[in-house]
């Protein structure tokens, strides 16, 4: 079976560039997490989608916003990009978003902004 | 405060050795408690999860103390593949089911 996939895999963006990452969760699974890491670091939660809903957000501005399809996939956007954003951004999914499942990591996407 | 927090580390040991990290959590709601193991620049894989009751699965033992909010991880017959980043993490359902990661021990298994 597949695992969660993300796209892309790198990418280097311009400081006030806007980006849109992409996440597949596992085949069954219905939510998708979103944490952002930076080097040295443990992952820090952004966002929690579960059927399309908005569960959860962590402590990021309004520049950063996600969304979740019918096909439970995800997207995440970060809009006017800081030096500061930077990271290894992570997608995760488990069956639902009651927290009982455990969760399981996409290979990420590394964001560099220049 | 962060709300979980583990040995700082870096632990360097030689092969065969035990092991033992140690985690705090300071959200009293906590329900879930994983350890995750992190290759460098690569993404966090679920190692175990953590029961109540402690549990193990091979050479890795996990325990749970709630009165005490803290978790520990025991690696026995360290190898040298298990070298890695290792990530306690809590989920707390009054933080809408985020993962909660600690900073992460760093572990270093030598010949």
């Amino acid at each position: 079976d597949a695992g969660v996939t993300q796209s892309p895999t790198h990418l280097i963006k311009t400081r006030g560039q806007h980006v849109t990452l992409r996440c597949s969760p596992i085949s069954g699974h219905k939510s998708v997490s979103w944490y952002q890491q930076v080097l040295g670091q443990g992952p820090q939660f952004i966002f929690q989608y579960y059927e399309k809903e908005e569960r959860g957000r962590g402590n990021f501005p309004d520049r950063f916003s996600a969304r979740q399809f019918p096909n439970y996939s995800s997207e995440l956007n970060v809009n006017a990009l800081l030096l500061g954003d930077s990271a290894l951004y992570l997608c995760a999914s488990s069956l639902d978003g009651t927290g009982t499942f455990e969760q399981y990591f996409g290979p990420g996407t590394r964001l560099t902004v220049t | 405060r962060k709300e979980v927090e583990q040995d700082p580390g870096p632990f360097n040991v030689p092969e065969g050795a035990t092991v033992a990290f140690n985690c705090t959590y300071s959200n009293s709601a906590s329900q879930s408690f994983f350890w995750y193991r992190q290759d460098c620049r690569k993404e966090p894989k679920l190692l175990m999860s953590v029961y109540s009751s402690g549990n193990e699965d091979g050479r890795f033992t996990a325990q749970l103390n709630r009165a005490s909010q803290y978790i520990s991880l025991l690696i026995r017959d360290s190898k040298l593949s298990d070298s890695a980043t290792y990530l306690c993490v809590v989920n707390a359902a009054d933080s809408g089911y985020a993962l909660n990661f600690g900073k992460g021990t760093s572990l270093l298994v030598t010949p």
